[in-house]
């Protein structure tokens, strides 16, 4: 059974760093195909693609945030993780990882976990 | 960038009433299209991919259908637990994006 899990902060202040961890299992990210991806998803808004990193080691960011994000994997722990740099308020949202099937669509995704920016 | 528009926002329908979503996307996107489903408080799951595919677990009374530029989510009869927004995402062209998304809620 594949499940992932995101942790992280649920509250961070301004400019800070964000720093999110997707734990998973049930797959291998060293297994050639596989792909993690993390998506949000603002209160009561719809799901912003953020970032891709694959088996490979190939990363992929969106347009929009690419000069703020960082995604990396520890294959060892079955790990990957987001960084997003110089939070704003407008960041606030569930924030989830997913894994990419063979197929290429998000399938399981994580439970999300809640960050918001505040001071 | 490709954008996706869905229609309606809001459908408001009884239970074992017939739920129609469309999905349009600003230029064509073959068949690489995907819905999903988001209950209160829940992740997105995974109902069909590559535009008319039901994903592993997905009873019958949902299906897909199209290619290109238009796309409908069919749900043939409501059951209670199907009341819930309904996504729709391209994988055509990187970034994948998503659409606004479609409320079914109960009449």
């Amino acid at each position: 059974q594949v499940t992932l899990r995101e942790s992280g902060p649920a509250l961070v202040k301004p400019t800070q760093t964000l720093t999110l961890t997707c734990t998973f299992s049930g797959f291998s990210l060293s297994t050639s195909g596989m792909c993690v991806s993390w998506i949000r998803q603002p209160p009561g808004k719809a799901l912003e693609w953020l970032a891709l990193i694959d088996w490979d080691d190939d990363k992929y960011y969106s347009t929009s945030l690419k000069t703020r994000l960082t995604i990396s994997k520890d294959t060892s722990k079955n790990q990957v993780v987001l960084t997003m740099t110089n939070m704003d308020p407008v960041d606030t949202a569930t924030y989830y990882c997913a894994r990419i099937q063979p197929s290429g669509w998000f399938d399981p995704w994580g439970q999300g976990t809640l960050v918001t920016v505040s001071s | 960038e490709i954008v996706l528009t869905q229609s309606p926002a809001t459908l408001s329908l009884s239970p074992g009433e017939r739920a129609t979503l469309s999905c349009r996307a600003s230029q064509s996107v073959s068949s690489y299209l995907a819905w999903y489903q988001q209950k209160p408080g829940q992740a997105p799951r995974l109902l069909i991919y590559d535009a008319s595919n039901r994903a592993t677990g997905i009873p019958a009374r949902f299906s897909g259908s199209g290619s290109g530029t238009d796309f409908t989510l069919t749900i043939s009869s409501l059951e209670p637990e199907d009341f819930a927004v309904y996504y729709c995402q391209q994988r055509s062209n990187w970034p994948g994006t998503f659409g606004p998304g479609t409320k079914v809620d109960i009449k």
